[in-house]
């Protein structure tokens, strides 16, 4: 199984500064088309996760552009350029490369100060 | 945009069987484009896959849970159903479905589609 390894577990950040949030792999998440099978989700408090980020870098439609992902392999990074409050939330990763077997990564909690 | 809806009993006793269903509107579960799974998420923890299945009737599932668990569809409904058997405590939590769409070769784009998710607790 990938074991899927966030950090930090939590992270509090001031609007208007950047946040950054690290996703590792156990295994290297690139196909031999050369995609990274790795997508990024947000919990808003009280709802369901919503996609950000698919296959490593693409944003899902209707997600702000100051959301950004990067990495390829097993690190990937999951940025945001300038935080709102409403941006609060459980952030989770999550590998596809064994598609259409998922896992996640344990979640980053951002707070807002 | 298409809609998920959960369903089923909100308490399930130990040792029974967690029932429930997802209900889509605005797609259709017959599409080869596109996985219908669900996820739970147990009170203070993360997000747990459990399963899909595809419109051809093929499943998958989490090795943790796969002796325990089986998805199913009722296209006639564009309905797809979770059974888990033998529940414990531990199965409390809130559980999700959601739309995979990727396509085997063609595409991958996550999963773009989820239900509000329902609460189930397993207690005596």
């Amino acid at each position: 199984d990938i074991v899927m390894t966030q950090s930090p577990l939590s992270l509090t950040v001031t609007p208007g500064e950047p946040a950054s949030i690290s996703c590792r792999s156990s295994q290297s998440l690139m196909y031999r088309n050369g995609n990274n099978y790795l997508d990024w989700y947000l919990q808003k408090p009280g709802q369901s996760p919503q996609l950000l980020i698919y296959l490593g870098s693409n944003r899902a439609s209707g997600v702000p552009d100051r959301f950004s992902g990067s990495g390829s392999g097993t690190d990937f990074t999951l940025k945001i350029s300038r935080v709102e409050a409403e941006d609060v939330g459980i952030y989770y990763c999550m590998q596809a490369i064994q598609t259409p077997l998922l896992t996640f990564g344990g979640g980053t909690k951002v707070e807002i100060k | 945009q298409p809609q998920l809806q959960e369903s089923g009993p909100g308490l399930v006793k130990p040792s029974e069987t967690l029932s429930l269903t997802c209900t889509v509107s605005g797609d259709s579960i017959s599409s080869s484009s596109y996985h219908w799974g669900w996820i739970r998420q147990s009170p203070g923890k993360g997000l747990e896959w459990i399963g899909n299945i595809y419109y051809s009737g093929s499943t998958y599932y989490n090795l943790s849970l796969k002796s325990r668990v089986t998805i199913s569809a009722d296209t006639s409904k564009s309905q797809f159903s979770l059974k888990l058997i033998s529940v414990t405590a531990a199965d409390t939590a809130v559980y999700y479905c959601a739309r995979l769409k990727y396509r085997p070769h063609y595409y991958y784009y996550g999963l773009d589609v989820w239900g509000q998710g329902t609460t189930v607790t397993v207690s005596s």
